[in-house]
């Protein structure tokens, strides 16, 4: 079993639409968590952090559930700039575990 | 946007010769790292420094080793090339830990696209 597992996707919807996809991971010591997106063929870029039971970030939402191992990202009112792979990364030890990621496609 | 550079940014090379990549930061971060990108595979970490000298070694080290001799560069030798090291290489740095022990974030340089033929 992979340490971080995240659905590939792809997501594909409409502008104005809610999407969600989780991210499970295997390691119960995993203390933080993070969700970095990443374009085409770019660097990983930080979207929100997750300490906590969860975070909120403009139309951004991320839900930790440490009994279940998954953290889950909320995108509302999606935006043709939310195109991207969302990459999902529980940290220990200063070290991050990267899931593959999962794609989201937002079509006019 | 972190001050993380990275050279080359693009180099092809052949099977065999020795590669090095280079990781600059401007932020006096303490710690660096190194992942290798794949199709399917998400970021592996190669390897890792919690300070000047000190290094050790992340999911796929085989065939990279490292080298810090000062704070901000951080450096990756593929000693002896090989095709399967064909990848995209991305450095990362973060701050220091808190008395606290939360990890900090990670920020990431452009990438490095190697290719091995």
């Amino acid at each position: 079993r992979k340490e971080v597992e995240q659905d590939p996707g792809p997501f594909n919807v409409p502008e104005g639409a809610t999407v969600a996809f989780n991210c499970t991971y295997s390691n119960s010591a995993s203390q933080s968590f993070f969700w970095y997106r990443q374009d085409c063929r770019k660097e990983p870029k930080l979207l929100m952090s997750v300490y906590s039971s969860g975070n909120e970030d403009g139309r951004f939402t991320a839900q930790l559930n440490r009994a279940s191992q998954y953290i889950s990202l909320l995108i509302r009112d999606s935006k043709l700039s939310d195109s991207a792979t969302y990459l999902c990364a529980p940290s220990n030890d200063y070290k991050l575990s990267f899931g593959a990621g999962t794609t989201v496609t937002v079509r006019a | 946007d972190a001050g993380i550079t990275q050279s080359p940014r693009h180099k092809v090379t052949e099977t065999g010769t020795p590669v090095t990549l280079r990781c600059h930061q401007t932020e006096n971060h303490r710690y660096m790292y190194w992942y290798r990108q794949d199709p399917g595979h998400g970021l592996r970490l190669i390897h890792y420094s919690y300070g000047v000298k000190d290094t050790d070694k992340g999911e796929v080290s085989d065939g990279y080793s490292v080298s810090r001799s000062k704070t901000e560069d951080f450096l990756l030798t593929l000693e002896s090339a090989t095709s399967s090291q064909t990848s995209v290489y991305f450095c990362a740095i973060s701050e220091s830990g808190t008395s606290g022990g939360l990890p900090h974030t990670q920020y990431f340089g452009p990438g490095t696209r190697l290719t091995v033929l």
